[in-house]
């Protein structure tokens, strides 16, 4: 059974830093292009990176470009997201997903990590 | 960037009814559009990808139609679960961006 389980999210000041992981199971993690996509309260999906399976090549939404690094453990199964100079309008849901090839859909995601940016 | 606007942003139907959502690219995406669903504190549900695939486990009663820049997802027969929002994803080009959502409520 595919597994995505993300972890390390919480509450952070402005200006802070935080990384998120997601943990794999269930399939061949080195194969796949993986994403984040996040859902501020309220509103909608926002893709937020994606990585290539061996992290040739690597991609970034605008708005977070400069501050969050995405990354990837083949060894460990894991996917990470770094993020620093975190501002109040990085507060979201956090999903980890995984890409089906070419057709760049994505079936599986995990549950979910809540990042709050506040004081 | 690809843009991707969806209509209606909000609808209310009844039990029954047949509904349809659609999703424009801002250029085209050739088929490669893929509608999710979402209920409250749960992770999105793939339905249909590239255009017209319906997932596996998902009931007949969702279809989707399109290509190029201009899709349609339709529930032939609103059932009391398919109350939730429904976004459609463009993986054309990467950023693999979403259109902003469309929620169906009960009238």
């Amino acid at each position: 059974e595919v597994q995505l389980v993300e972890s390390g999210g919480g509450l952070v000041k402005p200006g802070g830093s935080l990384r998120l992981s997601c943990a794999a199971s269930g399939f061949t993690f080195s194969s796949y292009t993986m994403n984040w996509v996040r859902q501020a309260p309220g509103k909608g999906l926002e893709w937020v990176s994606s990585i290539s399976s061996s992290s040739s090549y690597i991609y970034y939404a605008d708005s977070v470009k400069g501050r969050f690094t995405i990354s990837r453990d083949n060894a460990k199964n894991s996917l990470y997201l770094q993020m620093n100079s975190l501002r109040a309008e990085d507060t979201a849901v956090y999903f980890c997903a995984r890409e089906h090839g070419r057709d760049g859909y994505s079936h599986y995601w995990g549950q979910g990590s809540l990042v709050t940016v506040s004081s | 960037d690809i843009q991707m606007t969806q209509s209606p942003s909000s609808l209310s139907a009844a039990v029954g009814d047949r509904v349809t959502i659609t999703c424009r690219a801002s250029q085209s995406i050739s088929f490669y559009l893929n509608w999710y669903q979402q209920k409250p504190g749960k992770a999105p549900k793939l339905l249909i990808y590239v255009a017209s695939s319906l997932q596996s486990g998902v009931p007949s009663r969702f279809s989707g139609r399109g290509s190029g820049t201009d899709f349609t997802l339709t529930i032939s027969s609103l059932q009391p679960e398919d109350f939730a929002t429904y976004y459609c994803q463009q993986s054309y080009s990467t950023p693999r961006t979403f259109g902003q959502g469309t929620k169906v409520e009960i009238k």
